[in-house]
């Protein structure tokens, strides 16, 4: 089945402590993102990457990293996690860029406190 | 850079017409339209590339305006389905993405 994976589903951490959400994708895209949803604000778009070791920053890429060296996985990376971050996080894929769908994970719901 | 959807909110009765609307202020490379249900993911509907093109979709169609940097998806003889968010999202070029707010639509009996 096509589909795009994430885990955890569900997170709790205290600030400063390192986390990383996994994302992989098993339909051979190209294009990978990140996007967090805040009530009211939509879908903001974190970083994306148009192939294996690239990526670049989105709309708010201020306090996470990403790094993309295989095309199947493309991990979000907290490297000191604030309550400011505290969000509902989409890993999406496309064939390539934006001319495509994009399909989304099933998110991560992160606390930090 | 965020696109500006309208409304924020609708509530219909089955079998009423609905309008959102999504406007940029810098010209548009694809538009794209998802629906997301309560704690669900969103779901692709459809995407619209420059060329005032209009889509459909079973009763659900969009339209895309180049010349104005707008895109209407239009909800016709809505059903309970429809409910949930509706988000626009837009591609200044080929890497990266701009979504609404979302209009949140609702469907009664």
């Amino acid at each position: 089945e096509a589909q795009v994976t994430q885990n955890p589903r569900y997170l709790i951490t205290v600030t400063g402590k390192k986390l990383t959400v996994t994302c992989s994708q098993n339909m051979n895209h190209e294009y990978m993102s990140w996007y967090r949803q805040d009530p009211g604000l939509g879908l903001r778009q974190i970083y994306y990457s148009m192939n294996v070791e690239v990526t670049d920053k989105g709309d708010v890429p201020e306090g996470y990293k990403v790094s993309r060296k295989e095309k199947r996985n493309f991990p979000l990376i907290l490297e000191s996690p604030s309550p400011n971050q505290t969000s509902l996080y989409f890993c999406a894929s496309s064939f390539t860029g934006t001319l495509y769908e994009q399909y989304f994970g099933p998110g991560t719901r992160l606390t930090v406190t | 850079q965020q696109p500006v959807q309208s409304p924020q909110a609708v509530i219909l009765r089955e079998g009423e017409d609905a309008v959102i609307n999504c406007s940029s202020s810098k010209a548009l490379y694809s538009v794209h339209w998802y629906r997301q249900k309560h704690g669900e993911a969103p779901v692709f509907l459809m995407i619209l590339l420059k060329g005032g093109e209009q889509k459909g979709h079973e009763k659900i169609s969009a339209s895309f305006n180049e010349k104005k940097q707008q895109s209407s998806l239009y909800l016709t003889a809505s059903q309970l389905s429809y409910s949930g968010t509706y988000f626009c999202g837009t591609a200044y070029n080929n890497n990266d993405m701009r979504f609404g707010a979302g209009t949140r639509l609702t469907v009664k009996p």
